[in-house]
């Protein structure tokens, strides 16, 4: 079984660009997070999706969406990047909406120039 | 804001000896608790969930849960050179479904 896929894994974008990252989760899981991890810091709640719908979002300016499609996979967008935007972006899936530990992709390194 | 508090560490240890991680957390309503291990450059990847207080072993690992006193442990014995990570601390809220992770413990494993 395919596990939590992410891409891509590096991206290097300059500030004010716009970036998308995409996340496929593990096959039969429904619900997809998104976390950012500073260097140095525990990862950061920013989006949860299950069914196709928002069911939580962290404190993150609005610069930041994301959507679900019907297959479950998932797009996290950031806006008007920002040096401080430059992080370790992952993905997690899980079965269900409660979540009982996650599985998390491999991530997205981002820098911001 | 819930609260997740780690020691950053390093901690050292020799192969082979018990190694103590400690997390504390602000929030008593809290009740899923898990440990992550994350190697330098790598993604999170999970070793433990407790949600019970009390111990809960897994061959070498074994987490502990006192909610009282708002503390999660994680204890690994016989510690091995690959255990060295960084370990995080997790809490994860029951009218919601994020986590809050804490700033994680670097662990180093002395051959």
């Amino acid at each position: 079984d395919a596990g939590v896929t992410q891409s891509p894994t590096h991206l290097i974008k300059t500030r004010g660009q716009h970036v998308t990252l995409r996340c496929s989760p593990i096959s039969g899981h429904k619900s997809v997070s998104w976390y950012q991890q500073v260097l140095g810091q525990g990862p950061q709640f920013i989006f949860q999706y299950y069914e196709k719908e928002e069911r939580g979002r962290g404190n993150f300016p609005d610069r930041f969406s994301a959507r679900q499609f019907p297959n479950y996979s998932s797009e996290l967008n950031v806006n008007a990047l920002l040096l401080g935007d430059s992080a370790l972006y992952l993905c997690a899936s899980s079965l269900t909406l409660a979540n009982y530990g996650y599985t998390f992709g491999s991530g997205t390194r981002l820098t911001v120039v | 804001q819930k609260e997740v508090e780690q020691n950053s560490g390093p901690l050292s240890v020799p192969e082979g000896a018990i190694a103590s991680l400690n997390c504390t957390y602000s929030d008593r309503v809290s009740q899923s608790f898990f440990w992550y291990r994350q190697y330098s450059g790598k993604s999170p990847e999970l070793i433990m969930s407790i949600y019970s207080n009390g111990d809960k072993e897994d061959g070498r690992f074994t987490a502990q849960l006192n909610k009282a006193s708002q503390y999660v442990s994680l204890l690994i014995r016989d510690s091995q050179p690959s255990d060295s990570a960084t370990y995080l601390c997790a809490v994860r809220e029951d009218t919601g479904n994020q986590f809050y992770f804490g700033t994680g413990t670097s662990l180093t494993v002395i051959p």
